[in-house]
């Protein structure tokens, strides 16, 4: 069975600080990596994916995640958050045509 | 706006009701996704239609059932509907296993 993990469920920071996301995902065969964001009162919208090559992908606004097999991890990272950061992310994988998410982790980003 | 449309945004019902949510998937994407939102579950994947065909099923109720018209668009029904039924749907499109692009929502009261 395909699963996801992510290690913090609300993280509060002050602006400028930096960020690092815990997902861990298990599944046997190949897998796409996806980290999503929904803004307080929208839809998930797609931060960033990775499907093969560079382990280190860029997404928009910022973000990077770097995908390590041997440890089935993908974790979401930030530099310096701003507080139009405030956001529940989500880690997801899509294998064999079944998509899974994780449990979100809320982010509050002090001024 | 990611192309992904749903109708209605919001539903109030009462228990023992059914209703039908429906979905139009970004022009293209033949894969249509269906996930339930709630505060205590998180997003639950419900179920994956392609081209019609029921792909994948996650944590979906024998209450619920789903389809795919040949033009695409996606029908959600919930029937005998209880107060836990309560929640944001959201569906998403997508081409295979890329990203997927998810709609506004429905938000679903049952009183």
């Amino acid at each position: 069975a395909q699963s996801v993990s992510q290690h913090n469920h609300h993280v509060i920071l002050s602006e400028a600080a930096s960020l690092e996301l815990g997902c861990n995902y298990s599944y046997g065969g190949t897998v796409n990596l996806f980290w999503y964001v929904q803004y307080p009162g929208q839809h998930l919208q797609l931060l960033l994916k990775y499907f093969s090559g560079d382990p280190l992908v860029k997404g928009i606004k910022g973000f990077e995640a770097e995908f390590i097999k041997s440890k089935f991890s993908f974790n979401l990272r930030k530099p310096s958050v701003q507080w139009s950061d405030t956001a529940e992310y989500f880690c997801a994988v899509i294998g064999a045509g079944k998509s899974t998410f994780g449990d979100g982790t809320t982010l509050t980003v002090k001024p | 706006d990611s192309g992904v449309t749903q109708t209605p945004k919001h539903l109030i019902t009462a228990t023992g009701q059914r209703v039908t949510l429906r979905c139009s998937p970004r022009s293209g994407d033949l894969s249509v996704y269906w996930y339930q939102q709630s505060l205590d579950q998180g997003l639950q994947f419900l179920i994956q239609y392609y081209n019609g065909e029921e792909r994948a099923k996650g944590n979906i109720l024998e209450r619920f059932s789903a389809q795919q018209f040949p033009d695409l668009h996606s029908e959600l029904n919930l029937s005998s509907l209880e107060l836990g039924d309560s929640a944001l749907y959201f569906c998403a499109s997508s081409v295979g296993q890329n990203e997927q692009f998810f709609g506004p929502g429905t938000r679903l009261t049952v009183l």
